[in-house]
């Protein structure tokens, strides 16, 4: 099971690029890196997923190096309701469901 | 698709007593997650079913916790003799058969506090 380091937590303004990177030094030939995103009292909700080299969606970009040994997610011009705590998760498509480990998170806090 | 409900929101109970609590699922979507969260950490596995089988187990799920999800379709989590410990939000997920284990789709969560 690969194991993610992540920021704790991090800040930045409004407008700017932000960009959170995740280590996976462990990470299996056949796992998936995916991001979610979760507000103060609600459930975390699917942001992206890839597997290797860039994806790109509505929400945000993820780019994953060669090595894929870390990720990184990357939201463009940021506003206020951006803050909230972002997951990685690393794991392999239909494995094992307790496999599935959010850890603690990065709490990302956006100020005008 | 009115997405994942959950019921009750909040939840206030004593020390010793019974909770039930229920999660609708995305209609369509045969697998169904419990979560256990508490503040400033992320999401703990506690159960997994795929349509009515409850297939995983947390170690984290003692004998007090009890899932269940009669005819595939709603699922719920009663927790016996509560604990402080037990206080925590409790997310329930679904997930389309064909979609990967990793992409779940939560609902808002139960609040629970244990007095």
């Amino acid at each position: 099971l690969a194991k993610t380091t992540q920021p704790i937590s991090m800040d930045s303004y409004e407008g700017q690029e932000v960009n959170i990177t995740c280590s996976h030094n462990n990470i299996a030939t056949n796992d998936y890196i995916t991001w979610y995103q979760q507000f103060p009292s609600q459930g975390p909700r699917f942001i992206i997923q890839g597997y290797k080299t860039k994806v790109t969606n509505e929400v945000a970009s993820l780019f994953i190096p060669a090595d894929r040994k870390s990720s990184t997610l990357s939201l463009p011009r940021v506003s206020l309701s951006d803050t909230a705590v972002y997951y990685c998760l690393v794991g392999a498509h239909y494995s094992s469901a307790s496999k599935i480990i959010f850890g603690s998170g990065t709490r990302l806090s956006i100020r005008p | 698709d009115t997405g994942v409900s959950q019921d009750p929101r909040h939840k206030i109970t004593k020390r010793g007593q019974n909770v039930t609590f229920r999660c609708d699922p995305i209609s369509e979507h045969n697998r169904l997650y419990w979560y256990r969260q508490t503040l400033g950490q992320g999401p703990e596995f506690l159960t997994y079913f795929q349509n009515e089988a409850q297939l995983e187990k947390s170690r984290l799920l003692s004998d007090r916790f009890s899932a269940e999800r009669p005819k595939g379709s709603f699922s719920t989590l009663e927790i016996q003799r509560t604990e402080q410990g037990d206080s925590a939000m409790y997310l329930c997920a679904s997930s389309p058969a064909s979609g990967t284990q990793e992409t779940q789709y939560f609902g808002p969560g139960t609040r629970l506090l244990v007095l």
